[in-house]
């Protein structure tokens, strides 16, 4: 079976760093992009960035460029999105999801993993 | 970036009826439009790619329309676990956008 596993809830201070994991099954890893995606209350979904796993080529999302740092390892199938100094503003869920490429529809999710600052 | 709206925010409808959801686009996109179903506390599941190319394993009740700026979703005969959140996403040009979501309640 093809999934995306996140890593779990995380509950942290402000200013605290936080590096959350997803990590792919079922399927060649390196094949597909991985996006993050991000949920807030009451507000429409919004993409932060995509990685390609094979070469770690990033595209970000300019409304999140320079606020997290998104990283693979292909050797364990898992892709990383961190924070260097969380902010109450980052309180939300956050999606992996699976793309053929980088600008393309996403077709297998994360269960999200929610950020509690 | 490009802005996506979708009409109506909310629907109510009844099992066995014909919905019908619209996804505007601020520029053209060709044809770069998907269509999710997200249900609360789950993730998003994709329904539709590159505007009419069903998914793998959803059902053909599902059927996605439209070019350019203009798209529609369109669910023949809603059966009960349809009903849920839709929203549409443009992956044309970065920063890839949603719309801001359909909700369809039971009638």
């Amino acid at each position: 079976e093809v999934q995306l596993v996140q890593s779990g809830a995380e509950v942290k201070k402000p200013g605290e760093p936080v590096k959350i994991s997803c990590k792919g099954s079922g399927y060649r890893f390196a094949s597909f992009w991985i996006a993050w995606v991000r949920q807030m209350p009451g507000k429409r979904l919004e993409w932060m960035g995509s990685i390609d796993p094979s070469d770690s080529d990033i595209r970000y999302n300019p409304s999140f460029q320079g606020q997290v740092t998104i990283s693979a390892d292909k050797s364990v199938s898992a892709a990383y999105l961190q924070w260097g100094s969380l902010k109450a503003s980052d309180s939300g869920i956050y999606y992996c999801a699976r793309s053929p490429s980088d600008f393309y529809g996403m077709d297998v999710w994360g269960q999200g993993t929610t950020v509690t600052v | 970036d490009i802005q996506l709206t979708q009409s109506p925010s909310f629907l109510s409808a009844s099992v066995g009826d014909r919905v019908t959801i619209t996804c505007r686009a601020s520029q053209s996109i060709t044809t770069n439009l998907n269509w999710y179903q997200k249900k609360p506390g789950n993730a998003p599941k994709l329904l539709i790619y590159d505007a009419s190319s069903l998914q793998s394993r959803v059902p053909s009740r599902f059927r996605g329309s439209g070019s350019g700026t203009d798209f529609a979703l369109t669910i023949s005969n809603m059966e009960p676990e349809d009903f849920a959140s839709y929203y549409c996403q443009q992956s044309y040009s970065s920063p890839l956008t949603f719309g801001p979501g359909t909700t369809v309640d039971i009638k």
